[in-house]
């Protein structure tokens, strides 16, 4: 059973817009949560977190959004660029990091 | 900064062979972390070393599986005997004390016959 759901397989947007990229947990005991940005033929790299105490993390363009009574979590790239093309893994964690669940990741496509 | 060094990138095997894949940490990280990533799954825990010691071995799919860590530095994952179904890319992370944030190698492309 899946804990971490992307149910966005794939996501078009055009350059200069905002990107929104969708996640839904099950696990109400996850208390950290986590994407990761993957290129082709490389692992995926860490890109931002946020912990269940905020409600929103922001570094540069990129805005992770939770929303803990929902069990969502959302990431915002703004404005969206073509280097932003690649696979998005949403990531939760309930303490330790053996514990780190992972999506099955959504394909997002920066159109130039 | 050399990051998380997997090897081989690609294996082609038939069914019934001895496959080993290997990683080798960020020097310093003291976790690893061995991922399965399949189409269906995503990306699946299949065990967890805390300096050089197994912790969580929960996600490794059967007996065919095993893991190693002789020292801090290295790390293997073997497949005996290997199946089609275990055809997918193997990943391999480090991180400090168990950390969240993980960094993760470029991957071990597997394809079994």
């Amino acid at each position: 059973d899946q804990q971490v759901k992307q149910n966005s397989p794939s996501l078009s947007v055009q350059e200069g817009r905002i990107s929104i990229l969708n996640c839904d947990y099950t696990n109400s005991m996850f208390d950290y949560f986590l994407w990761y940005k993957k290129y082709p033929a490389e692992g995926p790299t860490f890109l931002i977190s946020i912990s269940s105490i905020k409600d929103k993390n922001e570094d540069g363009r990129f805005t992770v959004f939770l929303n803990k009574s929902a069990k969502h979590l959302s990431l915002h790239i703004v404005p969206s660029q073509p280097g932003d093309s690649a696979v998005y893994f949403c990531a939760a964690s309930d303490g330790g990091a053996n514990n780190l669940f992972f999506g099955t990741g959504t394909r997002l496509t920066v159109i130039p | 900064d050399a990051g998380v060094i997997q090897s081989p990138r690609h294996e082609v095997t038939e069914m019934g062979q001895e496959v080993t894949l290997r990683c080798k940490p960020i020097s310093g990280h003291n976790s690893l972390f061995w991922y399965r990533q399949t189409m269906m799954r995503g990306l699946e825990l299949l065990i967890y070393f805390n300096n050089n010691v197994p912790i969580d071995d929960s996600g490794m799919p059967e007996d065919r599986f095993s893991a190693k860590m002789p020292n801090a530095s290295f790390s293997t994952l073997k497949i005996q005997p290997s199946e089609p179904r275990d055809s997918a890319v193997y990943f391999c992370a480090s991180s400090l004390w168990g950390g969240e944030t993980q960094y993760f190698g470029p991957g071990t492309r597997l394809l079994v016959l």
